[in-house]
């Protein structure tokens, strides 16, 4: 099974608008973490958020937040008051255990246009 | 946070030849690197595990004759395709941690070409 699942392989949204791109995981593990990265078509890979299994409140980083709804195991990230620099493929990853230095899992990417 | 380089940026090569990539961690000691590999369009997957001073340890599917990774130094990690072939053209990005509870870093990625 995947462990994590992005359904939009594209998204358009206006200037100044919002936009939320969503994410599903799978893990057995208590205890995870969650992350969107940003990569622009130069390549590099930008975190941008990051939300822990055990967190209560959902995270928040500027303009983005993540929309963590446990139970139905989503975390979906919302942009608010969307930019021209924002066009990029987006992508959802997941880190099982406690190790922060276990292997990421990376969902297919949503590539995310703003228009003027 | 911490900064992870990758050389070449971009490399072009011809088929039947190798080419070496390297991953460094610029200001901490990288105890582990990984390797990850991107088509067009796609995401990223992991290719391999590199520790410090051990081999390498692969994911199913990759081959570790043809993708070679080498780390020898706590700030170096190396991948060398070997005798590449235009389907090996891809998108190679390494990250790096410190330790096995230390955050991990990406690098900027190289493009490999190949004709």
């Amino acid at each position: 099974a995947q462990k994590i699942t992005q359904t939009q392989p594209g998204m358009f949204v206006q200037e100044k608008e919002a936009v939320t791109l969503d994410c599903t995981y799978d893990t057995s593990d208590p205890s995870y973490g969650l992350f969107w990265y940003k990569q622009p078509s130069s390549g590099e890979m930008i975190f941008l958020i990051y939300q822990g299994s055990y967190d209560q409140q959902n995270a928040t980083e500027g303009r983005y937040s993540l929309n963590f709804q446990k139970a139905r195991k989503s975390a979906n990230l919302v942009i608010s008051a969307s930019q021209l620099g924002d066009s990029a493929m987006y992508f959802c990853a997941m880190r099982e255990g406690r190790n922060t230095g276990n292997q990421f899992y990376f969902g297919t990417g949503t590539s995310l246009t703003v228009i003027p | 946070g911490a900064v992870v380089s990758q050389h070449p940026s971009r490399v072009i090569c011809k088929s039947g030849t190798s080419v070496k990539i390297e991953c460094r961690s610029l200001d901490f000691q990288a105890t582990t690197m990984f390797w990850y590999r991107q088509f067009p369009k796609q995401s990223l997957m992991l290719m391999a595990t590199s520790n410090e001073g051990s081999k390498a340890t692969y994911e199913q599917g990759v081959e570790k004759d043809k993708f070679l990774i080498n780390h020898a130094s706590l700030t170096l990690s190396t991948l060398t395709v070997t005798s590449a072939h235009p389907e090996d053209s891809s998108f190679y990005i390494c990250s790096a941690r410190q330790g096995i509870s230390s955050e991990q870093y990406f690098g900027p990625g190289t493009r490999l070409t190949v004709t």
